[in-house]
């Protein structure tokens, strides 16, 4: 089955500066891949999402860019401010024709943004 | 977000009890999900549903259970909690998206501790 490996676990920046998690999936025939915010006690949020038939989605300050021959795909974050911080999770999902809509996630990269 | 909850929010119970969590959405999703979430292992899936009275096992499955009467509901049950099913549990739906993985909105989560 599908397995998403997260690196790095933690990540400390400077406000301002970017910042760039990277995943890697084992399974080619992976299609979808998501990115979730998770702020402290609260719930996933999807923050940017990126199919297979795209390399690269910007959304102002945040860019996740895909590739396939190597199996990676990788979150950006520029310009970052405190309220950056935060867990992000990857996920990659297999479809079957869009019979099953699972997500694999990876297993969190905990970003801290100092002021 | 305010589409789908979850009930109760905290909960702590004993070894051997039977605990039901619930999960409810507004939007008519087809897709349910359920995970947990622990510390180092980010999300893993326990059980998903495509569609009412359908549902399938994840990647953690072993001591749970589910079901899905109606499209909006999909309780899980702890037939007989243990001490490794302390968790965080979020539910998440999503709609069907002919031929691809539609984002998953994911509940507020909760909180179990099996003493």
């Amino acid at each position: 089955g599908e397995n998403v490996e997260q690196h790095p676990s933690t990540l400390s920046v400077q406000e301002g500066d970017s910042a760039v998690i990277k995943c890697t999936y084992s399974d080619s025939a992976s299609n979808y891949f998501p990115w979730y915010k998770q702020e402290l006690g609260k719930r996933p949020q999807l923050i940017i999402d990126i199919r297979s038939n795209v390399g690269e989605k910007k959304d102002q300050r945040i860019a996740v860019t895909l590739n396939k021959t190597a199996k990676h795909f990788s979150l950006h974050i520029t310009e970052t401010q405190p309220e950056d911080s935060a867990v992000y999770f990857c996920a990659a999902s297999i479809d079957y024709g869009g019979a099953t809509n699972k997500l694999i996630f990876g297993t969190g990269t905990l970003l801290a943004v100092q002021p | 977000d305010a589409g789908i909850t979850q009930s109760p929010r905290y909960k702590i119970t004993e070894t051997g009890r039977q605990v039901t969590l619930m999960c409810h959405q507004t939007w008519s999703h087809s897709y349910m999900f359920w995970y947990r979430q622990d510390l180092g292992h980010g999300l893993r899936l326990i059980y998903y549903s495509a569609a009412a009275d359908i549902t399938d096992k994840g990647e953690v499955p072993d001591g749970y259970v589910v079901s899905r009467s109606k499209t909006e509901n999909f309780p899980l049950t702890l037939e007989s909690a243990t001490r490794s099913q302390t968790s965080v549990y979020f539910c998440a739906s999503s709609e069907h998206r002919p031929g691809g993985t539609d984002t998953q909105y994911f509940g507020p989560g909760t909180r179990l501790t099996v003493l």
